[in-house]
């Protein structure tokens, strides 16, 4: 079992919608990215949350530290929403090694 | 990006012979990673630095070295390049407060 789950893998939505995307860690952890990456593109960081909740513009992001779980919402999703999710952990264990999630491919349609 | 560049970006080689992936930073970060993402596995950890000559193996380690001569210069080698190790290859750098930033990727193909 990977430490660090992801679901759904895939989501194929229609402009306009709310979408959900969940992450789900077996390990303590000292902070969660959720990281976006384009087709063809690179990797940047959305948000880095230790507790909480962020927003940024469409975009919020929650996590949940005592049921190790963390959701990534898209409010109004576009299509330039189109990309992967990547949920990634940094474990508390000292190590600077960070735990990725294989990401959920989203797929706004127009 | 906050500063961090891979070069090269595309790259064809032919299977044996030596590669190296340069990943350079400018914001003196002391964390550095080598990913490779292939269909499937999302991001495996291949090495990483903690420091100036300070380096140690991640998952996806075996025919891979690094090196780190100075903080802003991370340089990845595959010895003898095989088919296997075409890949998308992402350099990451930890920042202050727990950040990452990842360069732009470097696509070899090894033919």
């Amino acid at each position: 079992k990977n430490e660090v789950e992801q679901s759904p893998q895939n989501l194929t939505a229609q402009e306009g919608e709310f979408i959900t995307i969940n992450c789900s860690y077996s390990v303590g952890i000292s902070a969660l990215h959720w990281l976006q990456q384009h087709p063809g593109g690179g990797i940047v960081s959305l948000f880095m949350l230790s507790s909480g909740k962020k927003k940024h513009g469409r975009l919020i992001a929650t996590i949940n530290i005592q049921e190790k779980h963390s959701s990534l919402h898209i409010t109004a999703s576009h299509p330039r929403d189109s990309a992967v999710y990547i949920c990634a952990v940094l474990p508390n264990s000292g190590t600077y090694k960070y735990i990725f999630g294989t990401g959920t491919r989203l797929k706004v349609l127009a | 990006d906050a500063g961090i560049t891979q070069s090269p970006r595309h790259k064809v080689t032919e299977t044996g012979t030596p590669v190296t992936l340069r990943c350079h930073q400018t914001e003196n970060h002391r964390y550095m990673y080598w990913y490779r993402q292939d269909p499937g596995h999302g991001l495996r950890l291949i090495h990483y630095s903690y420091g100036v000559k300070d380096t140690d193996k991640g998952e996806v380690s075996d025919g891979y070295s690094v090196s780190r001569s100075k903080t802003e210069d991370f340089l990845l080698t595959l010895e003898s390049a095989t088919s296997s190790q075409t890949s998308v290859y992402f350099c990451a750098a930890q920042g202050a407060g727990n950040t990452i930033y990842f360069g732009e990727g470097s696509w070899l193909t090894v033919v």
